[in-house]
């Protein structure tokens, strides 16, 4: 089942925060955070493992609670470059195994104005 | 740059045919994953391949068949191409199976007219 992702568009302009959330109904062995713009692959921001932890990378960084199944990106002084659409892919694991499946949100459109 | 390349990057055809579609993994990486985005109905997975072997499938369609090569390249095979396959085809590559972060190739944009 497809995870949640809220909400759908975000509008910032430069400098401002925002948080995009994605939630599942499965348990969760990691999610994975993705930055995609309009015609582009994806590109792999960072991934979170259960544990909790919360990771950073530049002025991105992401939480996962384990418990509640859910994840939170937040994007701190936003620049225009951080204009896209954000997916976070969920990973479950099976019989005590990932086999790297990744089941993607809907996605969030961010647009970072000047 | 991911370090993972497709071939071809368009691709326009019409119903009914065949098209095979290329990724090399990044050097290193043994494990291939195939997804397709479609404005409908998003990013699917749809199969990956570790080092040669099948692990896991997703909503792929028995038109759809893919294989992963000694030299680790894979190439997912579409046939009986419908309208409704017209869309972008990624694959992504990691060095093990699963637990790892998946680097997306540029995708091979798929027309069937």
């Amino acid at each position: 089942q497809q995870p949640v992702q809220s909400p759908q568009a975000v509008i910032l302009r430069e400098g401002e925060d925002a948080v995009i959330n994605c939630s599942s109904s499965k348990a969760l062995y990691s999610v994975h955070w993705y930055r995609q713009k309009h015609g582009e692959a994806p590109v792999f921001l960072m991934i979170l493992l259960k544990g909790g932890e919360q990771k950073g990378h530049e002025k991105i960084s992401a939480s996962f609670n384990e418990k509640k199944q859910q994840s939170s990106l937040y994007l701190t002084a936003s620049q225009l470059s951080y204009s896209g659409t954000y997916f976070c892919g969920t990973e479950t694991v099976a019989g005590g195994t990932s086999y790297g499946k990744l089941t993607f949100g809907q996605g969030t459109i961010l647009t970072v104005h000047p | 740059d991911s370090g993972v390349t497709q071939t071809p990057k368009h691709l326009i055809t019409a119903t009914g045919q065949r098209v095979t579609l290329r990724c090399s993994p990044r050097s290193g990486d043994l494990s291939v994953y195939w997804y397709q985005q479609s404005l409908d109905q998003g990013l699917q997975f749809l199969i990956h391949y570790y080092n040669g072997e099948e692990r896991a499938k997703g909503n792929i369609l028995e038109r759809f068949s893919a294989q992963q090569f000694p030299d680790l390249h894979s190439e997912l095979n579409l046939s009986s191409l419908e309208l409704g396959d017209s869309a972008l085809y990624f694959c992504a590559s990691s060095p093990r199976s699963g637990q790892g972060t998946q680097y997306f190739g540029p995708g091979t944009r798929l027309l069937v007219l």
